[in-house]
């Protein structure tokens, strides 16, 4: 069965320091990934996403993910975070041709000024 | 134990005909969200709703309905099913106070013929 690992639960930066958080998938086909993000007081919202191509993806507010398919891994990273970058981010895996979208448990990240 | 639960799972309605997708939760959160998601694709909020009595529209038009009559429960209702209405439905709520984390029902497989 398809499952997706965040291995950092609770990530606490000060501001400008460098984010990569942890996605790993176990499935052995095609996938479609994802990183989606929860601000505080909001709904879920799309980050990113990978289908195909290049699998370093650039997504909204200077974040990017990779995909590393030998790793079954798609970390997501910021070069320098921002106050406003505190949330919970949630990476999610589909198989290409199925219903299903598998979501990690979420990393809460608390970044301070 | 403290769940999000969807029912049903699966399931196939001729056209026409109406349908309401059950959502309970026994965590007491205020929040409680509906996403649309299509095969292999990222999710799309139709509805959300932050307490009884509220409910709000989401990013995505949708024809479907929906009620918050009480806390633990958030039905969304298609009065005429058609095939374009035909995707994974899935609801997710979170508790207002402090931690926004997500938590997400299996969902519901809608097929209309």
């Amino acid at each position: 069965a398809q499952s997706v690992s965040q291995h950092n639960h609770h990530v606490i930066l000060s501001e400008a320091a460098s984010l990569e958080l942890g996605c790993n998938y176990s499935y052995g086909g095609t996938v479609n990934l994802f990183w989606y993000v929860q601000y505080p007081g909001q709904h879920l919202q799309l980050l990113l996403k990978y289908f195909s191509g290049d699998p370093l993806v650039k997504g909204i507010k200077g974040f990017e993910a990779e995909f590393i398919k030998s790793k079954f891994s798609f970390n997501l990273r910021k070069p320098s975070v921002q106050w406003s970058d505190t949330a919970e981010y949630f990476c999610a895996v589909s198989s290409y041709n199925t219903d299903k979208l598998i979501f990690g448990t979420g990393t809460r990240l608390q970044v301070f000024p | 134990e403290a769940d999000i639960y969807q029912t049903p799972r699966y399931l196939v309605i001729g056209t026409g005909k109406k349908i309401t997708l059950e959502c309970s939760q026994t965590m007491g959160h205020d929040k409680m969200y509906w996403y649309q998601q299509d095969p292999g694709m990222e999710l799309h909020l139709i509805h959300y709703s932050y307490g009884v009595n509220s409910t709000e529209k989401g990013d995505l038009s949708s024809e479907s309905t929906v009620s918050r009559i009480r806390t633990e429960h958030f039905p969304l209702t298609l009065e005429s099913a058609r095939p374009s209405h035909t995707s994974q439905y899935l609801c997710a709520s979170s508790d207002r106070r402090g931690d926004e984390k997500l938590f997400f029902g299996s969902g519901t497989q809608l097929s209309v013929l």
